[in-house]
C-alpha cells in the first residue's frame, strides 16, 4: 500500500516562479492537510481540506492555494515564490478530522 | 508564549537510558498526539490520547488533563530511538479542530 505520495521529493525554484507540490493518497481519507516546517519552528499549517470539495486556511496560507477536486488528491500551489517559501513541506491525511495523521515524505523547497 | 511548550529541546542519553520527554499545553484540548521524525524526515505518529496512559512496546505516552500535561518515555533506549518526538495537542478552534504543534525534541541515544 502506498499511503501518501508527495512529489517532487526535491525541487529548486527560481523566485517569482509558480509550483505546484503534488501530494496523493490511496487510503481514502476525507482530512487533508499542508504543513511546512522550517529549522528551530514547529510544523505549520497551511491549507487543510476536512473533505472533498471543500478547503480551508491554516496559520500560514498567504502565497499558497489548494484545490480538492476529489478524495485522493491534494495539490499545493505557489504563484509566485519567494525566497521566504524556501522549506519543508509534507502532505498529510487522516480518516476524520481529528483523527491520527499519516505523513508523506515530504518535498524540499528551495526557492532562490 | 508558545500554546505547546515541549522540554527539553535536545537530550542526549546513552544507551539503556530510561527517556522522559515533556509537553505542556495552554489551550483546552480534544487529544494529544506524539510524533516520531526519523533523522531522514519522515513523520510517524506514535500515539494519540485523552486521558491516561498508553503502551506501545518500549513506549509509554502518559496525560494529565487537569495539569495540561503529557510525558513520554522511553525505557531501555536504544541508538535507533534517535530521532525528533513532537507533541501536537488537537484544540477545537471557531468550527474547527486543528493541531497546535509542538517545536520537538530532538534526541539522541549513544551506544
Amino acid at each position: 500500500t502506498a499511503g501518501i505520495t508527495q512529489a517532487p521529493t526535491s525541487q529548486i525554484l527560481a523566485a517569482g516562479r509558480s509550483m505546484t507540490l503534488r501530494c496523493t493518497q490511496d487510503m481514502r481519507h476525507n482530512a487533508m492537510y499542508w504543513y511546512r516546517q522550517d529549522l528551530g519552528l514547529g510544523l505549520r499549517l497551511i491549507h487543510y481540506s476536512n473533505t472533498a470539495g471543500t478547503t480551508g486556511k491554516g496559520e500560514v496560507p498567504d502565497g499558497y492555494s489548494v484545490s480538492r477536486a476529489n478524495t485522493d488528491d491534494f495539490p499545493l500551489t505557489l504563484a509566485s515564490a519567494v525566497p521566504s517559501q524556501t522549506s519543508v513541506y509534507f502532505c498529510a491525511s487522516s480518516p476524520t478530522p481529528v483523527g491520527i495523521q499519516y505523513f508523506g515524505a515530504g518535498t524540499r523547497l528551495s526557492v532562490l | 508564549k508558545n500554546e505547546v511548550e515541549q522540554s527539553p529541546q535536545n537530550l542526549t542519553a546513552q544507551e539503556g537510558e530510561f527517556i522522559t520527554i515533556n509537553c505542556s499545553y495552554s489551550v483546552g484540548i480534544s487529544a494529544l498526539h506524539w510524533l516520531q521524525q526519523h533523522p531522514g524526515g519522515g513523520i510517524v505518529s506514535l500515539f494519540m490520547l485523552s486521558s491516561g496512559k498508553k503502551k506501545h512496546g518500549r513506549l509509554i505516552a502518559t496525560i494529565n488533563i487537569q495539569e495540561k500535561h503529557s510525558s513520554l518515555h522511553i525505557t531501555a533506549s536504544h541508538p535507533r530511538d534517535s530521532a525528533v518526538y513532537i507533541c501536537a495537542v488537537l484544540s477545537r478552534m471557531d468550527s474547527n479542530y486543528q493541531l497546535i504543534w509542538g517545536a520537538g525534541t530532538k534526541l539522541i541515544i549513544k551506544p
